[in-house]
């Protein structure tokens, strides 16, 4: 079974520009997870997804971060204009459910982001 | 609100040692759920282990061994005869529902010595 697909795994931007992820969960999971992950430091969720609905983004940056997940299957986050502390590895994550024996969540391999 | 605190920031053992990695929560929550993932040099994250706070009996897969203490708030995560493959960083992390975000602590970065 294919796990969790994120691409690019590396880009370099300058700042301001815009750059986007994309994240292609399992097939069959329903729920999907967007993390950022500074240096050094654990991951942090930026937006979770329930099929097309994002349930929780209270940690999203929402003036320069925005999100879609307008299928319920694959994900884009963006940012616009990326500075200089959005360099971080962005993690998505999904999982079948949300219920007690199907909420684990798989990693995908993350996109590393560099901000110059 | 809820935390994680992995007070090791690295630590370096020779292959074959056992070694312990800490990790102490906290949560005003009484059902929460606690994890440990793994992380190589590659970069996904590994579930490790899940346990629900009901669930006090400690775990033991191969050469893991986890031992949680509801008490002292902790939930330290043991390698018995570490090999070098067993190199990585490793988290701590606390949710408080099913399907809620997972909280990580700062991890651990474990080398393993040949």
């Amino acid at each position: 079974e294919a796990g969790v697909v994120q691409s690019p795994r590396y880009k370099i931007i300058e700042k301001k520009q815009p750059v986007a992820f994309w994240c292609n969960p399992i097939s069959g999971h329903n729920t999907l997870y967007w993390y950022r992950q500074n240096l050094g430091q654990g991951p942090e969720l930026l937006i979770r997804y329930e099929n097309e609905e994002a349930v929780d983004d209270s940690q999203l940056p929402k003036d320069r971060f925005s999100a879609e997940r307008l299928k319920g299957v694959d994900s884009t986050l963006k940012i616009q204009p990326a500075e200089l502390g959005d360099s971080a590895v962005y993690l998505c994550a999904s999982s079948l459910g949300t219920g007690e024996r199907d909420n684990e969540q798989f990693f995908g391999p993350g996109t590393r982001l560099t901000v110059l | 609100a809820q935390k994680v605190t992995q007070a090791q920031t690295e630590i370096s053992v020779v292959e074959k040692e056992d070694v312990t990695l800490d990790c102490v929560y906290e949560t005003r929550d009484t059902t929460y759920y606690l994890f440990w993932y793994k992380q190589p040099p590659s970069g996904e994250l590994v579930f490790l282990i899940r346990r629900n706070s009901f669930d006090e009996q400690n775990e033991i897969s191969g050469r893991y061994s986890w031992n949680f203490q509801k008490s002292t708030s902790s939930f330290n995560f043991t390698i018995t005869a570490s090999q070098v493959v067993d190199s990585a960083v490793y988290f701590c992390a606390l949710s408080e529902g099913w399907g809620d975000k997972i909280i990580f602590g700062k991890g651990t970065r474990l080398h393993i010595l040949p």
